[in-house]
């Protein structure tokens, strides 16, 4: 069975600063993909970046950026320059690039506060 | 530009009552699945559809059915809402298996049971 850890339920950033959010994920399949969506106080979830297990380089999208370490099974999002409308829910998410994959996996999601 | 379309947005039942969720899509996705979301617990997966014709359980399937009427629509029917059911529940789409793009959330529904 696949599981997706977030052990960080809020995280507390100062504008303008960096902050990263962790991602664990115990997996066997050999081929995968991980995904980050934002959740503002709203409600919609907003995609935000994706990483495949066989991709060379980190993803990036703008200012945020995938820190992927497929050996430790982390796939952590990095935010650079905060700004307060990062201020939200943010949940990882696991999906195993199989012929039976269909189903996404995720994390019980962090609560980022930016600061101004 | 609609993408995952949910209806209703909100309501409210009283215990023992039934409804329907309605959840469409317009992006020929082969996938859909409905989620509930409750504080502290991410989302859970109630049921799936992996293709037209076909529907699995996920992890919190009991007191919920679901219909894929068709590859656009995929809806959910509590028969007797009970309180532990009060949620927001979500419906979303994706391409499906071996496939790397994200899924697609509707808006989402805020369910509250008396």
């Amino acid at each position: 069975a696949q599981k997706i850890t977030q052990t960080q339920p809020g995280m507390f950033v100062q504008e303008k600063e960096a902050v990263t959010l962790d991602c664990t994920y115990d997996t066997s399949d050999p081929s995968y993909g991980l995904f980050w969506y934002k959740q503002p106080s709203s409600g919609e979830m907003i995609f935000l970046i994706y990483q495949g297990s066989y991709d060379q380089q980190n993803a990036t999208e703008g200012r945020y950026s995938l820190n992927f370490q497929k050996a430790r099974k982390s796939a952590n999002l990095v935010i650079s320059a905060s700004q307060l409308g990062d201020s939200a829910m943010y949940f990882c998410a696991f999906h195993p690039l199989t012929f039976t994959g269909n189903q996404f996996y995720f994390g019980t999601g962090t609560s980022l506060t930016v600061i101004p | 530009n609609a993408g995952v379309t949910q209806t209703p947005k909100f309501q409210v039942l009283k215990t023992g009552q039934s409804m329907t969720l309605q959840c469409a899509q317009d992006m020929n996705h082969n996938s859909m699945y409905w989620y509930r979301q409750d504080p502290g617990m991410g989302l859970r997966l109630i049921y799936y559809s992996a293709s037209e014709g076909t529907t699995d359980k996920g992890e919190v399937p009991n007191g919920y059915n679901v219909s894929r009427l068709n590859k656009r629509e995929f809806s959910l029917r509590l028969e007797s809402a009970a309180p532990s059911q009060t949620s927001v529940y979500f419906c979303a789409s994706s391409q499906g298996s071996y496939s790397n793009q994200p899924q697609h959330f509707g808006d989402g529904t805020r369910l509250s049971i008396l």
